[in-house]
């Protein structure tokens, strides 16, 4: 699976977009982007994941550049909740495998 | 619904000693996975079982166990406990073995070694 780097950590204020970005230069041709958060305390949460188009739900957006060395998930609103370490993961869909390969994260704090 | 759910919660041993860690997936989930999440880290893969056997290992010694039980429950099992062993303990089921973007994680247990 693809290494990735993210920031260690970043702020954001309430009601703005959070932008976390996600380096990811070696990434194979099926490998997706996945990104879970993590809040104290709690188990990770999946938020999104993509192949090479964007993506959106009801959490996120998702932002893969064209060359996908690089993605950028988006919180439109951020709130007070949304304060947590955020994680960016690239592997390969495989059957009868799903293990996760999580990094450092961002640490992302949203200030009132 | 039932999210996953671990015990105990938190749990104190001494060196040597063993430990067994549960969890219950989410009911109709057959995939279960085991991480350990060292303080200020993030989770490390150890075992995935799905339908009750082994898919995946990560890089832990042989004193690391786990199985899957009929229901899909699974216990994680680690013998001779080290200091370093200290760490929340999580699980995460999904509904099919290779779905890694839905696996749900449960709260975790937090294991400290003395």
């Amino acid at each position: 699976d693809a290494k990735t780097t993210q920031p260690t950590s970043m702020d954001c204020a309430e009601g703005r977009a959070a932008n976390l970005p996600c380096n990811h230069s070696t990434i194979s041709g099926n490998e997706y982007v996945y990104w879970y958060r993590q809040i104290h305390s709690q188990g990770p949460q999946y938020i999104i994941h993509g192949l090479k188009n964007n993506e959106t739900n009801e959490m996120a957006s998702l932002i893969i550049t064209e060359d996908r060395k690089s993605s950028t998930l988006i919180l439109p609103h951020a709130t007070l909740r949304d304060t947590a370490v955020y994680y960016c993961i690239v592997r390969a869909d495989q059957t009868g495998a799903n293990n996760l390969f999580f990094g450092t994260g961002t640490r992302l704090t949203v200030i009132p | 619904d039932a999210g996953v759910t671990q015990s105990p919660t938190h749990l104190i041993k001494t060196r040597g000693q063993h430990v067994t860690l549960r969890c219950s997936p989410i009911s109709g989930h057959k995939s279960v996975s085991w991480y350990q999440q060292v303080l200020g880290q993030g989770p490390q893969f150890i075992f995935q079982y799905y339908e009750k056997e082994e898919r995946g290992r990560g890089n832990f010694p042989d004193r690391f166990s786990a199985r899957q039980f009929p229901n899909y429950s699974s216990e994680l099992n680690v013998n001779a406990l080290l200091l370093g062993d200290s760490a929340l303990y999580l699980c995460a089921s999904s509904l099919v073995g290779g779905s890694s973007y839905e696996q749900y994680f449960g709260p975790g247990t937090r294991l400290t070694v003395t």
